[in-house]
């Protein structure tokens, strides 16, 4: 699988959009864009995936750069139960079942 | 619907000792996978069953680690004779189908420590 970058740690206020960036420079024509999340003591959960256009679900907003060599998750307002570990990952869609390879992620600290 | 359930949460053992995890999947889930994190490590895979069927175990770490799932249902894990380095949380996830259209639903793992 080609390989993401993301910064260790972010911090953000409460009730304040959050932007988490990730570069995949790698990227290949048949790589999605794959965003979870683990929360303390949980598992990871999914959050939001993506292949070029923009995504928007009821927990996130994916916005994917146009040469595809980085995506942005964008959390518009987060709270304190946001606080979590963000992976992003990239999932060959050419080769079903393939598993999710994790990164270190990004430690995302939520201020009240 | 139910998520994905593990047991147990936690395990302490002694190195040498046999220990079994379970996993049971979210009903009508055919994909079913194992992951783990040692410590300060980052979440890797183990191996990843469709049905009763072994599809991929590139990341099963030696002969020491059991795998099943007969009948396709729930999954077992087991690590026969355990040592200190098996120590971490191993997850256990499951999906409908295996593409990347069918995100992974995660259970939130057993911790074993081997000591």
């Amino acid at each position: 699988d080609a390989k993401t970058t993301q910064p260790n740690s972010m911090e953000s206020n409460e009730e304040e959009p959050v932007h988490l960036p990730c570069n995949h420079s790698t990227i290949s024509g048949t790589d999605y864009i794959h965003w979870y999340r683990q929360l303390p003591s949980q598992g990871p959960e999914y959050v939001i995936h993506g292949l070029t256009s923009n995504v928007n679900n009821r927990m996130a907003s994916l916005a994917i750069a146009e040469d595809r060599k980085s995506s942005t998750l964008i959390l518009h307002r987060a709270t304190l139960r946001d606080a979590a570990v963000y992976y992003c990952i990239l999932r060959d869609h050419s080769n079903a079942g393939n598993m999710l390879t994790f990164g270190g992620g990004t430690r995302l600290m939520v201020k009240p | 619907e139910a998520g994905v359930t593990q047991f147990p949460s936690h395990s302490v053992i002694e190195k040498g000792q046999t220990v079994t995890l379970r996993c049971d999947p979210i009903s009508g889930h055919d994909n079913l996978y194992w992951y783990r994190r040692v410590m300060g490590k980052e979440i890797k895979f183990l191996l990843h069953f469709v049905k009763e069927s072994k599809q991929d175990e590139s990341g099963m770490p030696n002969n020491r680690f059991l795998a099943e799932r007969t009948g396709g249902t729930y999954s077992t894990l087991k690590v026969q004779p355990a040592e200190l380095e098996d120590s971490g949380v191993y997850f256990c996830a499951s999906s409908r189908g295996g593409s990347y259209n069918s995100p992974l639903h995660f259970g939130n793992g057993t911790r074993l420590t081997v000591t």
